[in-house]
Protein backbone atom coordinates (compact mmCIF):
# COMPACT_ATOMS: atom_id res chain seq x y z
CA UNK A 1 0.00 0.00 0.00
CA UNK A 2 1.51 3.31 -0.50
CA UNK A 3 1.01 6.49 2.32
CA UNK A 4 2.18 9.15 2.53
CA UNK A 5 3.15 11.35 6.23
CA UNK A 6 3.63 14.32 6.90
CA UNK A 7 4.03 14.84 10.33
CA UNK A 8 3.98 18.21 10.95
CA UNK A 9 0.48 19.51 11.28
CA UNK A 10 1.11 22.81 11.48
CA UNK A 11 4.05 25.46 11.91
CA UNK A 12 4.42 28.99 12.51
CA UNK A 13 7.70 31.12 11.60
CA UNK A 14 8.15 34.91 11.59
CA UNK A 15 8.71 36.17 8.00
CA UNK A 16 12.61 35.86 7.01
CA UNK A 17 12.90 32.34 8.88
CA UNK A 18 13.45 29.44 6.92
CA UNK A 19 11.52 26.96 7.28
CA UNK A 20 11.47 22.97 6.36
CA UNK A 21 8.45 20.87 5.78
CA UNK A 22 8.58 17.06 6.42
CA UNK A 23 7.20 14.43 3.88
CA UNK A 24 7.98 10.74 4.13
CA UNK A 25 6.44 8.08 2.37
CA UNK A 26 6.11 4.62 1.94
CA UNK A 27 6.01 2.56 -1.14
CA UNK A 28 6.92 -0.86 -2.77
CA UNK A 29 7.00 0.41 -5.81
CA UNK A 30 10.47 0.82 -7.16
CA UNK A 31 9.09 3.45 -9.52
CA UNK A 32 7.18 6.19 -8.26
CA UNK A 33 6.53 10.20 -8.82
CA UNK A 34 6.41 12.87 -5.73
CA UNK A 35 4.74 15.78 -5.86
CA UNK A 36 4.19 18.93 -3.53
CA UNK A 37 1.26 21.44 -3.85
CA UNK A 38 0.31 24.33 -2.53
CA UNK A 39 -3.51 25.07 -1.29
CA UNK A 40 -3.83 28.75 -0.13
CA UNK A 41 -6.36 30.22 1.72
CA UNK A 42 -8.30 30.46 -1.55
CA UNK A 43 -8.86 26.76 -1.59
CA UNK A 44 -6.63 26.35 -4.87
CA UNK A 45 -4.30 23.31 -5.32
CA UNK A 46 -0.89 25.00 -6.32
CA UNK A 47 1.39 22.32 -8.32
CA UNK A 48 4.75 22.84 -6.71
CA UNK A 49 7.23 19.69 -8.10
CA UNK A 50 7.44 16.77 -9.52
CA UNK A 51 10.18 14.27 -9.38
CA UNK A 52 10.90 10.76 -10.29
CA UNK A 53 12.34 8.31 -7.87
CA UNK A 54 15.15 8.01 -10.38
CA UNK A 55 16.08 11.29 -9.61
CA UNK A 56 18.23 11.72 -6.57
CA UNK A 57 18.83 15.19 -7.43
CA UNK A 58 17.87 17.99 -5.11
CA UNK A 59 16.45 21.10 -6.75
CA UNK A 60 16.41 24.56 -6.13
CA UNK A 61 13.90 27.43 -7.57
CA UNK A 62 13.83 30.50 -5.94
CA UNK A 63 13.27 30.52 -2.60
CA UNK A 64 11.86 27.13 -2.38
CA UNK A 65 14.07 23.60 -2.63
CA UNK A 66 13.52 19.82 -1.96
CA UNK A 67 15.88 17.03 -0.54
CA UNK A 68 15.11 13.90 -2.03
CA UNK A 69 16.54 10.85 0.30
CA UNK A 70 15.34 7.63 -0.87
CA UNK A 71 17.75 5.76 1.70
CA UNK A 72 15.19 7.55 4.24
CA UNK A 73 11.93 7.54 1.68
CA UNK A 74 11.67 11.05 2.47
CA UNK A 75 11.30 14.14 0.49
CA UNK A 76 11.25 17.35 2.35
CA UNK A 77 10.50 20.81 1.26
CA UNK A 78 12.42 24.33 2.11
CA UNK A 79 11.46 27.90 1.97
CA UNK A 80 13.86 30.64 2.32
CA UNK A 81 13.09 33.10 3.90
CA UNK A 82 9.53 32.63 4.42
CA UNK A 83 7.08 35.78 3.39
CA UNK A 84 3.95 36.22 4.37
CA UNK A 85 2.88 34.85 0.86
CA UNK A 86 3.85 31.54 1.41
CA UNK A 87 0.95 30.89 4.40
CA UNK A 88 -0.69 27.88 3.03
CA UNK A 89 -1.37 24.38 3.37
CA UNK A 90 1.47 22.52 1.66
CA UNK A 91 0.73 18.96 0.60
CA UNK A 92 2.75 16.03 -0.39
CA UNK A 93 1.69 13.49 -3.39
CA UNK A 94 2.90 10.13 -4.02
CA UNK A 95 2.36 8.46 -7.65
CA UNK A 96 2.92 4.63 -8.13
CA UNK A 97 2.12 2.34 -11.06
CA UNK A 98 0.54 0.10 -8.95
CA UNK A 99 -2.01 2.75 -6.98
CA UNK A 100 -2.93 4.44 -9.96
CA UNK A 101 -3.75 7.76 -8.62
CA UNK A 102 -2.16 10.34 -6.49
CA UNK A 103 -1.85 9.65 -2.72
CA UNK A 104 -1.73 12.58 -0.83
CA UNK A 105 -0.36 13.55 3.34
CA UNK A 106 -2.49 15.04 5.23
CA UNK A 107 -0.85 18.86 4.89
CA UNK A 108 0.83 20.63 6.71
CA UNK A 109 -0.41 24.31 7.70
CA UNK A 110 2.47 27.18 7.29
CA UNK A 111 1.77 30.17 9.13
CA UNK A 112 4.19 33.15 8.37
CA UNK A 113 3.86 36.13 10.52
CA UNK A 114 5.12 39.79 10.52
CA UNK B 1 -3.77 29.77 -13.23
CA UNK B 2 -3.60 25.86 -13.92
CA UNK B 3 -6.05 25.98 -17.01
CA UNK B 4 -8.21 23.95 -15.35
CA UNK B 5 -11.30 25.36 -14.81
CA UNK B 6 -13.93 24.35 -12.83
CA UNK B 7 -17.83 25.29 -12.54
CA UNK B 8 -19.32 26.33 -10.36
CA UNK B 9 -17.10 27.31 -7.56
CA UNK B 10 -19.85 27.43 -4.72
CA UNK B 11 -22.64 25.52 -4.31
CA UNK B 12 -25.37 24.91 -1.26
CA UNK B 13 -28.40 22.30 -2.11
CA UNK B 14 -30.27 20.54 0.13
CA UNK B 15 -30.18 16.93 1.60
CA UNK B 16 -31.15 14.06 -0.93
CA UNK B 17 -30.59 16.95 -3.99
CA UNK B 18 -28.49 16.05 -6.90
CA UNK B 19 -25.74 18.30 -8.33
CA UNK B 20 -23.43 18.42 -11.65
CA UNK B 21 -19.78 19.51 -11.41
CA UNK B 22 -18.37 20.06 -14.46
CA UNK B 23 -14.80 20.59 -15.72
CA UNK B 24 -13.08 21.45 -18.41
CA UNK B 25 -8.82 20.27 -18.46
CA UNK B 26 -6.13 22.29 -19.36
CA UNK B 27 -5.97 22.52 -23.43
CA UNK B 28 -3.81 19.77 -24.56
CA UNK B 29 -4.67 17.41 -21.34
CA UNK B 30 -6.50 13.90 -22.24
CA UNK B 31 -7.05 12.88 -18.69
CA UNK B 32 -9.35 13.87 -16.35
CA UNK B 33 -9.26 13.33 -12.43
CA UNK B 34 -11.62 14.34 -9.38
CA UNK B 35 -10.70 14.26 -6.03
CA UNK B 36 -12.78 15.35 -3.35
CA UNK B 37 -11.48 17.24 -0.11
CA UNK B 38 -12.57 16.86 3.56
CA UNK B 39 -12.06 17.73 7.01
CA UNK B 40 -11.72 13.98 8.14
CA UNK B 41 -10.76 12.60 4.89
CA UNK B 42 -8.28 14.49 3.62
CA UNK B 43 -7.70 14.48 -0.31
CA UNK B 44 -9.45 11.43 -1.53
CA UNK B 45 -9.10 10.08 -4.89
CA UNK B 46 -12.53 9.67 -6.84
CA UNK B 47 -12.27 8.55 -10.67
CA UNK B 48 -10.13 9.13 -13.48
CA UNK B 49 -10.52 9.39 -16.81
CA UNK B 50 -8.70 9.14 -20.52
CA UNK B 51 -9.71 10.18 -23.33
CA UNK B 52 -13.64 9.37 -22.51
CA UNK B 53 -13.03 6.27 -21.24
CA UNK B 54 -12.79 5.19 -17.17
CA UNK B 55 -9.44 4.73 -16.56
CA UNK B 56 -9.63 4.31 -12.65
CA UNK B 57 -11.45 4.50 -9.81
CA UNK B 58 -10.94 4.92 -6.10
CA UNK B 59 -13.04 5.54 -3.47
CA UNK B 60 -16.36 6.85 -5.24
CA UNK B 61 -19.74 6.21 -3.40
CA UNK B 62 -22.27 4.53 -5.91
CA UNK B 63 -24.68 7.67 -5.09
CA UNK B 64 -21.87 9.75 -7.55
CA UNK B 65 -20.88 8.99 -10.85
CA UNK B 66 -18.64 11.34 -13.84
CA UNK B 67 -18.14 10.68 -17.33
CA UNK B 68 -15.40 12.43 -19.98
CA UNK B 69 -17.28 13.99 -23.31
CA UNK B 70 -15.93 13.82 -26.50
CA UNK B 71 -14.70 17.42 -25.98
CA UNK B 72 -12.77 15.91 -23.09
CA UNK B 73 -14.78 17.81 -20.39
CA UNK B 74 -15.69 16.14 -17.23
CA UNK B 75 -18.67 15.77 -15.13
CA UNK B 76 -19.01 14.61 -11.63
CA UNK B 77 -22.66 13.97 -10.84
CA UNK B 78 -23.63 14.11 -6.95
CA UNK B 79 -27.11 12.39 -5.99
CA UNK B 80 -28.99 11.80 -2.87
CA UNK B 81 -26.97 14.34 -1.09
CA UNK B 82 -25.97 14.28 2.25
CA UNK B 83 -24.69 16.11 5.26
CA UNK B 84 -21.78 14.37 4.62
CA UNK B 85 -20.81 15.09 0.75
CA UNK B 86 -19.96 18.89 1.94
CA UNK B 87 -16.20 19.00 0.95
CA UNK B 88 -14.29 20.96 -1.79
CA UNK B 89 -14.90 19.11 -5.06
CA UNK B 90 -11.36 19.16 -7.63
CA UNK B 91 -10.59 18.32 -11.11
CA UNK B 92 -7.26 17.95 -12.33
CA UNK B 93 -5.82 17.46 -15.61
CA UNK B 94 -3.05 15.92 -17.09
CA UNK B 95 -1.86 15.11 -20.55
CA UNK B 96 -1.24 11.43 -20.05
CA UNK B 97 -2.96 8.19 -18.52
CA UNK B 98 -0.25 7.48 -16.13
CA UNK B 99 1.59 9.80 -14.18
CA UNK B 100 4.70 7.61 -14.71
CA UNK B 101 5.14 9.07 -18.10
CA UNK B 102 8.02 11.36 -18.36
CA UNK B 103 6.53 14.70 -18.15
CA UNK B 104 3.03 13.72 -16.53
CA UNK B 105 2.04 16.14 -14.36
CA UNK B 106 -1.41 16.81 -12.80
CA UNK B 107 -2.77 20.04 -12.32
CA UNK B 108 -5.64 20.69 -10.37
CA UNK B 109 -8.68 23.45 -10.48
CA UNK B 110 -9.37 25.66 -8.02
CA UNK B 111 -12.14 23.32 -6.64
CA UNK B 112 -15.97 23.61 -6.01
CA UNK B 113 -17.51 24.44 -3.22
CA UNK B 114 -20.31 22.15 -2.07
CA UNK B 115 -22.43 22.37 0.86
CA UNK B 116 -25.32 20.17 1.52
CA UNK B 117 -28.13 21.54 4.38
Amino acid sequence: AQKVTQAQTEISVVEKEDVTLDCVYETRDTTYYLFWYKQPPSGELVFLIRRNSFDEQNEISGRYSWNFQKSTSSFNFTITASQVVDSAVYFCALYTGTASKLTFGTGTRLQVTL
Amino acid sequence: DSGVTQTPKHLITATGQRVTLRCSPRSGDLSVYWYQQSLDQGLQFLIQYYNGEERAKGNILERFSAQQFPDLHSELNLSSLELGDSALYFCASSVFADSRSSGNTIYFGEGSWLTVV
